[in-house]
């Protein structure tokens, strides 16, 4: 069974520019959450879609927001990316809804100049 | 506030020793706690997973160990090798709302 793939895997972006990150989820599994992923903060937890609603959010300005499709597969959106923003994010998918059993995507390193 | 706490922040250990990684929580109420490794460049893996009447469980060289009338697990790693260079992270379900809160991650270098 393949694992949780994420795209891109590395991406540069510019202040003040937008960025989209798409999430796969594990065959089956219909839960996927988002991490941001930084030295100072570590994992901060921004926001988990099921059955393509959001279900649970995270302490994120509205700059961050996501969605699910009907296959599961979700994307995540920064809008007026800030210096800030520069982190590993990651996507974790599960069978259900806060499931306890959570399987990571290797994340997306996202680079703001 | 429900707050996860883990030391040290990192430390480096010769290989075939072992080490010992804390991790203090505030979280209330408690539904269980998983420690993670997280490769650099990767994401985290799950080692071990435990509840509120777990006090110990293993997982190969990973030993974790859970108080929770003291709110405090250790992750235990026997005979340390190269391959244990990672972040270690604790994270603990609050059963009310069923929240994850995740702690900073203790950072584990393993020299020959």
């Amino acid at each position: 069974k393949a694992g949780v793939t994420q795209t891109p895997r590395y991406l540069i972006k510019t202040r003040g520019q937008q960025v989209t990150l798409s999430c796969s989820p594990i065959s089956g599994h219909r839960s996927v959450s988002w991490y941001q992923q930084t030295p100072g903060q570590g994992l901060q937890f921004l926001f988990e879609y099921f059955s393509e609603t959001q279900r649970n959010k995270g302490n994120f300005p509205g700059r961050f927001s996501g969605r699910q499709f009907s296959n599961s597969r979700s994307e995540m959106n920064v809008s007026t990316l800030e210096l800030g923003d520069s982190a590993l994010y990651l996507c974790a998918s599960s069978l259900l809804q806060g499931s306890n059993e959570q399987y990571f995507g290797p994340g997306t390193r996202l680079t703001v100049t | 506030k429900n707050q996860v706490e883990q030391s040290p922040q990192s430390l480096i250990i010769l290989e075939g020793k072992n080490c010992t990684l804390q991790c203090n929580y505030t979280v209330s109420p408690f539904s269980n706690l998983r420690w993670y490794k997280q490769d650099t460049g990767r994401g985290p893996v799950s080692l071990t997973i435990m509840t509120f009447s777990e006090n110990t469980k293993s997982n190969g060289r990973y030993t974790a160990t859970l108080d929770a009338d003291t709110k405090q697990s250790s992750l235990h790693i026997t005979a340390s090798q190269l391959s244990d260079s990672a972040s270690y992270i604790c994270v603990v379900r609050r059963a009310a709302g069923n929240k994850l809160t995740f702690g900073g991650g203790t950072r584990v270098l393993v020299k020959p």
